[in-house]
């Protein structure tokens, strides 16, 4: 079945560390996007990317990078620089086409604690 | 840029109906979502909005004004398990990057 898998589901951090969370969608979506969610919060966008080998910075990117070296794959790195990553993180694809355009598929999500 | 502003959370009666509305500012605009959310697992698709009217998906119908920057989501014959928090969010035009923003979601409270 067509999906997005996040993963790891469960991930823990230690000070200073880099870590990077995987996404893979095999839907054929162009757009791709990163989301982190605080306890009681809403989802705030980290990066976006409309196209391979292109994205762009979302409200609060700071202290992640990311990649998009093939269509189906867009991985987060949340660096060391992000002194307050604990979240759960979200990973989406939408189709920007006719077609499924009008959903946005979600990954299950990646509990990101630090320890 | 985009905005968007949902109440932060309501209460209903189980059997009841409830709206909950959204307004948004883009400076494009490419379809409106309503998504569910429960605590810890991932959103789910409610429905869809890309021209102006109602929406109607079983007990639930979304309804979207673009020259008003507004929707509402209708939940009707609310069930206890309708509990959750309601997500609405923004696409921004592909030409434009494609953003999508969500808000901070309406946590909805079902009460026997």
């Amino acid at each position: 079945d067509g999906g997005i898998t996040q993963s790891p589901k469960y991930l823990f951090r230690k000070e200073g560390q880099n870590v990077t969370l995987s996404c893979e969608q095999n839907l054929n979506h162009d757009a791709m996007y990163w989301y982190r969610q605080d306890p009681g919060q809403g989802l705030r966008l980290i990066y976006y990317s409309q196209i391979v080998n292109d994205f762009q910075k979302g409200d609060i990117a700071e202290g992640y990078s990311v990649s998009r070296e093939k269509k189906e794959s867009f991985p987060l790195t949340v660096t060391s620089a992000q002194k307050n990553p604990t979240a759960f993180y979200l990973c989406a694809s939408t189709d920007f086409g006719t077609g499924s355009g009008n959903t946005i598929y979600f990954g299950e999500g990646s509990w990101l604690t630090v320890v | 840029g985009q905005n968007i502003d949902q109440p932060t959370e309501m209460t209903a009666t189980e059997g009841a109906i409830v709206q909950i509305n959204c307004t948004y500012q883009t400076s494009g605009f490419n379809g409106l979502f309503w998504y569910q959310q429960h605590a810890g697992e991932a959103p789910t698709f409610l429905s869809y909005n890309v021209l102006d009217g109602l929406e109607e998906k079983g007990r639930f119908s979304s309804f979207l004004s673009r020259s008003k920057g507004y929707s509402y989501l209708l939940l009707k014959e609310l069930q206890m398990k309708d509990s959750a928090s309601y997500l609405c969010a923004v696409r921004g035009l592909l030409n434009q990057g494609g953003k999508l923003i969500f808000g901070q979601g309406t946590e909805l409270s079902v009460k026997p």
